[in-house]
């Protein structure tokens, strides 16, 4: 149980294209999911907690207008890189909590983005 | 803030148990996570422990936390190959639903 499943795995694109990165609960809904922003060797950075129906909350010096987030669903976010340049290339990842926020999180697979 | 530190790196011997470690400075941790993460993949939970316990066993892996000494640790008995990954742990408060990550741990298991 607690499956997430996060799509694409890999995605490579040109400068100044936008990008959509799918975060999905398979079997268990979803009211909370994050996205995290991973370099090479480094940990997980905390972008935003996205919240089923209203505006996801930023970290401190995340950009909301350039990382768009989404949840429209209970079992569905969306992470869109707008405009994305070379320095947006990283590893993304998403997580969901199944109930309450007491509950671990569960995590995808995430989504290495490079941008040429 | 909160701070979670770890050591980067462990070397053990396939078959020897390994032991992670991992200190935090908030005290008003709620629970306490240890997630493995492979090469290009994302995070599996290993295992979690709330803050009023002491000790926690699922199978070949044991978690022991000190409150006192903020150090929480994970043990992982008869290390195989596969077990060779980077160890995070972690920490969430009762009212917050963020995680606080340490640096991880990359462990090696030689043969």
């Amino acid at each position: 149980g607690a499956v997430v499943s996060q799509h694409p795995s890999w995605v490579i694109c040109k400068s100044g294209t936008s990008v959509k990165i799918e975060c999905r609960s398979l079997d268990f809904q979803a009211t909370t999911m994050f996205w995290y922003r991973q370099f090479p060797k480094q940990s997980l950075m905390l972008m935003a907690t996205s919240n089923e129906g209203s505006k996801a909350t930023y970290e401190q010096g995340v950009e909301k207008d350039k990382f768009l987030i989404n949840h429209a669903s209970l079992t569905l976010s969306t992470l869109t890189v707008t405009s994305a340049h070379p320095e947006d290339s990283s590893f993304y990842i998403c997580s969901a909590v199944d109930g309450d926020a007491r509950q671990p999180q569960h995590f995808g697979d995430g989504t290495r983005l490079s941008i040429l | 803030g909160e701070d979670v530190e770890q050591s980067l790196f462990l070397s053990v011997r396939e078959g020897d148990s390994s032991v992670i470690n991992c200190t935090y400075t908030d005290s008003s941790s709620t629970y306490l996570y240890w997630y493995k993460q492979e090469p290009g993949a994302g995070l599996q939970l290993l295992t979690y422990i709330f803050s009023n316990m002491d000790m926690k066993q699922d199978q070949r892996l044991t978690v022991l936390l000190n409150k006192k000494d903020k150090h929480l640790s994970l043990r992982i008995a008869d290390t195989q190959t596969g077990d060779s990954a980077i160890y995070f742990c972690a920490e969430s408060h009762f009212n917050t639903d963020k995680l606080i990550f340490g640096t991880g741990t990359r462990l090696q298991v030689f043969p």
